[in-house]
């Protein structure tokens, strides 16, 4: 099955600063999808970009997709202590079957 | 965790015993999913079910065992069969459709411990 795999790494940033994560993929997808986990938590959908996308924008969030690459990034801009959890990338095949492939996350510990 | 709960929040289970985890969502959502989270690994699909009374195995099924009989409720059991049960179970819920552009919603999750 397909895979999103983040690069693997436990990201130390002081507030303010920019935090960048990269999740690589194998297969073609229809969409990818990244999520926020805080400790001992639930996910929580942050963004969507569809295969057809190359970068999208929400609030302080960046997106971008390199379907070329089988690669995303995203960016989070002026971080806060608050940004503090682990960021998981998932990838979606469609065709109607609605399965994620989940990476394995990267840690992002926010420095006040 | 928006319009899904998951009950108990902490589990401890003797080593044989069959537990079940529950999973309810009020988001009129067709699609639910189970996942295990082990440290390092993210999340592994163990069953997904897209429509009442009907389910499938995601990639790690064996030793689980899921029902859906009610469009708001998967419950999900471990088994005495699974080897290794100890690991945060996440349930989570979609809409469904031919475009999939679907975004997954979770539960908090429960922290199942074996002893």
């Amino acid at each position: 099955s397909q895979q999103g795999e983040e690069d693997p790494q436990a990201l130390s940033i002081q507030e303010g600063e920019n935090a960048t994560m990269n999740c690589s993929y194998k297969t073609s997808i229809n969409n990818l999808q990244w999520y926020r986990q805080n400790s001992g938590r639930g996910l929580v959908h942050l963004i969507l970009i569809r295969s057809n996308e190359r970068e999208k924008h929400s609030g302080r969030l960046r997106v971008t997709l390199d379907t070329s690459k089988k690669s995303s990034s995203l960016l989070i801009t002026a971080s806060r202590a608050a940004d503090t959890a682990s960021y998981f990338c998932a990838t979606a095949r469609g065709g109607g079957n609605n399965r994620l492939a989940f990476g394995k996350g990267n840690q992002v510990v926010v420095i006040p | 965790d928006g319009g899904i709960t998951q009950s108990p929040k902490y589990l401890f289970r003797k080593e044989g015993q069959n537990v079940t985890l529950s999973c309810e969502q009020n988001l009129n959502h067709d699609a639910m999913y189970w996942y295990r989270q082990d440290p390092g690994q993210g999340l592994r699909l163990i069953y997904y079910s897209q429509i009442v009374n009907d389910f499938q195995k995601g990639d790690i099924a064996e030793g689980y065992s899921v029902s859906r009989e009610k469009k708001e409720s998967f419950p999900l059991t471990v088994t005495s069969a699974q080897k290794n049960p100890t690991a945060f179970y996440l349930c989570a819920s979609s809409t469904t459709g031919t475009a999939a552009y679907n975004e997954q919603f979770f539960g908090p999750g429960t922290r199942l411990t074996v002893l």
